[in-house]
């Protein structure tokens, strides 16, 4: 069973710039969720989708946005890269059978972002 | 609101011996518990999650935590550490009020000497 797959794995930018990562679930999972990790800030949750809706964000700035796509594969878009966005972004799927949230995640290798 | 705290921000150990990370939570019901494991440049792993149901998990590579809902903890150990479990560790409770959030410890980073 493949597992949860980031692409790319290393991006290096432009301040000014945009962005797009691509997270590809474990098949058959409803959930992504996504997450930044700094090693000043840790792990911080950004978003998280759910049958294509977003049912959670973190406190992030309107310049990290998100999507989900009918067969669960999600997106995450940062524009007007800023040099504090360079981190190692985390995507994470769950089966969540219920919707209800509580059960493990899985994570993808992640994506590393450098803004120069 | 639910939190948690990894005691410890680097932990060593000499190979062969037990391995303790320590973690305490805080929430207002009984919350799903997790821990993880990352790999230098690598994603995280779950190594064991709790989930309200026994109160000692076992989870792989020889891990276990044990729940403890009086004194709020959730501490990660190992027998006998194995040079290949250098990493970071982070405990990690899902979040009960924002549905697929979890919410991430600091991280322990563990270190083995021959």
């Amino acid at each position: 069973k493949a597992g949860v797959t980031q692409t790319p794995r290393y991006l290096i930018k432009t301040r000014g710039q945009q962005v797009t990562l691509s997270c590809s679930p474990i098949s058959g999972h409803r959930s992504v969720s996504w997450y930044q990790q700094t090693p000043g800030q840790g792990l911080q949750f950004l978003f998280e989708y759910f049958s294509e809706t977003q049912r959670n964000k973190g406190n992030f700035p309107g310049r990290f946005s998100g999507r989900q796509f009918s067969n669960s594969r999600s997106e995450m878009n940062v524009s007007t890269l800023e040099l504090g966005d360079s981190a190692l972004y985390l995507c994470a799927s769950s089966l969540d059978v219920t919707g209800g949230g509580g059960t493990e995640a899985f994570f993808g290798q992640g994506t590393r972002l450098t803004v120069v | 609101a639910q939190s948690v705290t990894q005691l410890d921000s680097h932990v060593s150990v000499s190979e062969g011996t037990p391995v303790l990370l320590r973690c305490n939570y805080s929430s207002s019901y009984s919350p799903s518990l997790f821990w993880y494991v990352q790999h230098p440049n690598k994603g995280l792993q779950l190594l064991l999650k709790y989930t309200s149901a026994a109160t000692l998990v076992k989870g792989i590579n020889g891990f276990e935590a044990e729940f403890k809902k009086s004194e709020t903890s959730f501490h990660l150990t190992k027998p006998s550490a194995h040079m290949s479990d250098a990493a970071e560790y982070f405990c990690v409770v899902s979040d009960l009020y924002n549905t697929g959030k979890l919410i991430f410890g600091q991280g322990t980073t563990l270190q083995v000497k021959p």
